[in-house]
């Protein structure tokens, strides 16, 4: 099956920092990433979805200089959360689709705290 | 504005009976029905998937069920076992992009 990795699996950092989280498909490759975020007992939110070597697009609320995302190659997505602050403690998921229609693969996760 | 509702965050169920989750949505774009499974801290995993051409789709123990014209779908899980516990998230696509809703918590006691 479609294997996604993400890294770190989790991070702590301290507020005003920079932290990116790498997204990458292991045994296919990846035409379009998503990045979610969930909060505890809430659901998976779309942040934005990137397609290989184009920019990404944000939803609606997203800041796209907080929140900058990368996809340099088809494997291989990162998401660089900029000068955190502690309401961006969160739970960050990728998830990567090839050619199949609808099917996401998702990664494990990554779990920021920001002090 | 939450398109996709799971209206029961939490499910208990017997091992061995049928657990059944639901899930509403209201925009009629959507093209695509998920069923995820999640453990906390994990991302999560697809179980199954139905498109809106379908009313039913059926793999091994879960079965979807799918009414466009009330805009409503179900995951019936039969037997239901102990390693079923976990979150369930419904998911709807349109474009490719999905819209989660807010998770059912499934436990299924021996």
């Amino acid at each position: 099956g479609a294997v996604v990795s993400q890294h770190p699996s989790w991070v702590i950092c301290k507020s005003g920092t920079s932290v990116k989280i790498e997204c990458r498909s292991l045994d296919f490759q990846a035409t379009t990433m998503f990045w979610y975020r969930q909060f505890p007992k809430q659901s998976l939110m779309l942040m934005a979805t990137s397609n290989e070597g184009s920019k990404a697009t944000y939803e609606q609320g997203v800041e796209k200089d907080k929140f900058l995302i990368n996809h340099a190659s088809l494997t291989l997505s990162t998401l660089t959360v900029t000068s955190a602050h502690p309401e961006d403690s969160s739970f960050y998921i990728c998830s990567a689709s090839d050619s199949f229609p609808n099917e996401q693969f998702f990664g494990p996760g990554t779990r920021l705290t920001v002090l | 504005d939450q398109q996709v509702k799971q209206n029961s965050p939490s499910l208990s169920v017997q091992e061995g009976r049928i657990s059944i989750l639901n899930c509403d949505y209201t925009n009629s774009m959507f093209d695509y029905f998920l069923w995820y499974k999640k453990y906390p801290a994990e991302g999560p995993t697809f179980l199954i998937s139905i498109s809106s051409i379908k009313d039913k789709n059926e793999d091994g123990r879960f079965t979807v069920f799918l009414n466009k014209s009330a805009k409503h779908l179900s995951l019936h899980i039969v037997p239901s076992q102990p390693g079923d516990s976990a979150v369930y998230f419904c998911a709807a696509s349109a474009k490719r992009k999905l819209i989660f809703g807010q998770g059912t918590e499934l436990s299924v006691k021996p």
